[in-house]
């Protein structure tokens, strides 16, 4: 079945330094891979996405990173600040006919100051 | 836009016990409607979703089961708890008429079975 793995499991990183969480997806057909944050207690919430036909997407300090060949897409976060600290999780959705959507096991990001 | 209601928003219950968790949404129609379960420290995993009004498509087989009996309205249920089924139970959304292909999580509900 589908499948998305994720790492590092836990990233620790100085502030303003920057980090980088990777993915791989199992399904080809995946044409849709969403980044969510999740502040501790509270609910996941997107901050950025992107689709199988774009290589890059940047929004401010953050962006992600494409690489169908390879079946694996990053989140790079820029210039770090202690608020950035929470568990980071990617998706794919795969597009066999079904919406569901397949997240990674989460990476805690720690921004130490 | 989107609103996601989500209760009880805690709960403690025993071996054995039923459980129903409900989720309503608000903002938009015709939604596609998810139940994930994040265990302490780990994953999204997707338990059951949903594209209308009793259609319900399971993802993992265990002792939980999903309803659909309006538009917008997604229940989890139990017959029998397990310890297993301790965890945080997010209901999501992903909003048709948007088209963005966003989910959107509710506030979820914390279950702890002792």
């Amino acid at each position: 079945g589908e499948n998305v793995e994720q790492h590092p499991s836990t990233l620790s990183v100085q502030e303003g330094d920057s980090a980088v969480i990777k993915c791989t997806y199992s399904d080809s057909a995946s044409n849709y891979f969403p980044w969510y944050k999740q502040e501790l207690g509270k609910r996941p919430q997107l901050i950025i996405d992107i689709r199988s036909n774009v290589g890059e997407k940047k929004d401010q300090r953050i962006a992600v990173t494409l690489n169908k060949t390879a079946k694996h897409f990053s989140l790079h976060i820029t210039e770090t600040q202690p608020e950035d600290s929470a568990v980071y999780f990617c998706a794919a959705r795969p597009t066999s006919g079904t919406y569901k959507y397949i997240f990674g096991t989460g990476t805690r990001l720690k921004v130490l100051a | 836009s989107q609103t996601i209601h989500q209760w009880p928003a805690t709960l403690v219950q025993p071996v054995g016990s039923p459980l129903s968790l409900e989720c309503t949404v608000e903002g938009t129609s015709n939604p596609n409607l998810y139940w994930y379960r994040q265990a302490a420290g780990r994953g999204l995993q997707l338990l059951f979703y949903s594209v209308g009004i009793g259609q319900i498509s399971s993802e993992v087989p265990q002792n939980l089961s999903a309803s659909r009996p309006q538009d917008r309205q997604f229940i989890l249920s139990s017959k029998k708890l397990l310890l297993s089924d301790s965890g945080f139970y997010l209901c999501a959304l992903r909003d048709r008429v948007a088209g963005t292909g966003e989910l959107f999580f509710g506030e979820g509900s914390r279950l702890t079975v002792l």
